[in-house]
């Protein structure tokens, strides 16, 4: 148990169906993160919110909605994807201090199969 | 590219023997992480060195820096079967950036 819970664990969609992951972390810490893994590809960042505000977003698709209502959830909202979106999404929190990060807490992942 | 690279890709060894990864990277780094990862599971976070340390121990891990070959390694001692897992280098900094990872099988 890490502190930083994903849910749903598994998830399946059609490319026209809306979906969302939700990621909650009980450390105290005022930085959360999505990335996403694909077989044989390194992690790749999509989203930081730092204090509740986004402060990098990689190039990622508009197909993917990033919500952070606060420190403690963080959610990735899902429209209209398409099958190479497939993928383990991993939601991580971290303490963040003068732009720098240290240790990623991560959650379990959220396995993504668009169908 | 701030990602680090890890070498090998895959690592297969018996019970007992020491495992060796290494990560090089391409910017300045402030410090450099090492995450593990079973199967399908998250990341978790083993060790942090920083940019002004050589060495690092942490239990059978050790880690090392060459900041004048960006390049460091993990070498964990005695290895259990417990031990199979991909291992990643971290870098970067004001975001964290990932390899591929090394895929370790320890054989019982």
């Amino acid at each position: 148990e890490t502190g930083v819970t994903q849910t749903p664990r598994h998830l399946v969609m059609g490319m026209t169906n809306k979906k969302s992951l939700k990621c909650e972390q009980h450390l105290g810490h005022n930085a959360m993160y999505w990335y996403k893994q694909s077989a044989k590809k390194p992690l790749e960042l999509m989203f930081v919110y730092s204090l509740e505000e986004r402060v990098e977003n990689n190039s990622v698709p508009s197909r993917f909605s990033p919500e952070c209502p606060n420190s403690s959830h963080l959610f990735l909202h899902l429209h209209t994807l398409q099958p190479e979106d497939s993928a383990l999404y991993l939601c991580a929190s971290s303490p963040r201090t003068g732009g720098s990060t240290g240790e990623l807490f991560f959650g379990e992942g959220s396995r993504l199969t668009v169908l | 590219s701030q990602q680090g690279e890890e070498d090998p890709q895959a690592l297969s060894i018996q019970e007992g023997e020491n495992a060796t990864m290494n990560c090089s990277y391409k910017t300045s780094i402030n410090n450099l992480q090492w995450y593990r990862q079973n199967s399908g599971r998250g990341l978790v976070h083993l060790i942090l060195i920083r940019s002004n340390e050589r060495e690092k121990h942490s239990g059978r891990l050790r880690v090392t820096l060459d900041t004048s070959k960006k390049s460091s390694s993990l070498l964990i001692t005695a290895s259990r079967a417990a031990d199979t897992a991909s291992y990643f280098c971290a870098t970067g900094a004001n975001n964290l950036f990932f390899g591929t990872g090394t895929r370790l099988t320890v054989i019982p």
